[in-house]
């Protein structure tokens, strides 16, 4: 299997730019969590799946952030408008049932 | 609710060393606890799952303890190199699936 894929790894973009985040999970897989990696702050959780099903966004700092998993092999994380405090790395991992977590290379994210 | 600490936050040792990093968790009603290795620039990689039926967990120079009781997890790196180089970082369950991790002890294995 190839993994978690996630795209783009690069993005810089401006302020009030809306941005989407892909990923694809490593295929048998059925849950999904997006998390974002900051030198302040850590890796904190923004949202998980269980079988495309949203269960747990109490992470996503405001309305301007929304995920989605229309089907088990693609989520999106969109974040409109962007701010500069919203640059950060944007990791999506998968798991099969509670077990080992498997990270994606991550979205690095530059808002200027 | 869950929070994880991890100590030290660095560490630098010469090569051939033994060492250890710990990790404490508040919450004990974990099902496993998981232990990652981060590079520069890259995404985390799994070393070690420890389920909490479990007390130990080995993987090569890599063995990971756990002791609910005491809300603590260790990782043991056993004649460390310098490819062992990387920031580790342990993750507990927050009830269900929902993983919290620590800040990580950033490694660096002197040649």
């Amino acid at each position: 299997d190839a993994g978690v894929i996630q795209s783009p790894r690069h993005e810089v973009t401006e302020m009030g730019q809306e941005v989407t985040l892909r990923c694809k999970p490593i295929s048998g897989h059925d849950y999904l969590f997006w998390y974002r990696q900051t030198m302040m702050r850590g890796l904190e959780l923004l949202i998980y799946f269980n079988n495309n099903v949203p269960i747990d966004d109490s992470g996503m700092p405001e309305d301007r952030f929304s995920a989605k998993m229309p089907n088990a092999s693609f989520s999106t994380l969109k974040i409109q408008p962007s701010e500069p405090r919203d640059s950060a790395v944007y990791f999506c991992a998968s798991s099969f049932f509670g077990n080992t977590i498997y990270f994606g290379e991550g979205s690095w994210l530059t808002v200027v | 609710k869950q929070e994880v600490t991890q100590i030290p936050a660095a560490l630098s040792v010469p090569e051939g060393e033994n060492l250890v990093l710990n990790c404490s968790f508040t919450d004990s009603a974990i099902y496993n606890l998981q232990w990652f290795r981060q590079d520069p620039g890259k995404g985390l990689t799994s070393l070690l799952l420890i389920q909490s039926s479990q007390r130990e967990q080995t993987s090569g120079r890599l063995n990971a303890s756990l002791d609910k009781s005491s809300g603590r997890s260790t990782l043991y790196i056993a004649a460390s190199q310098p490819g062992d180089s990387a920031t580790y970082l342990c993750a507990a369950p927050s009830g269900t699936y929902k993983y919290i991790f620590g800040t990580g002890t950033r490694l660096k294995v002197l040649a």
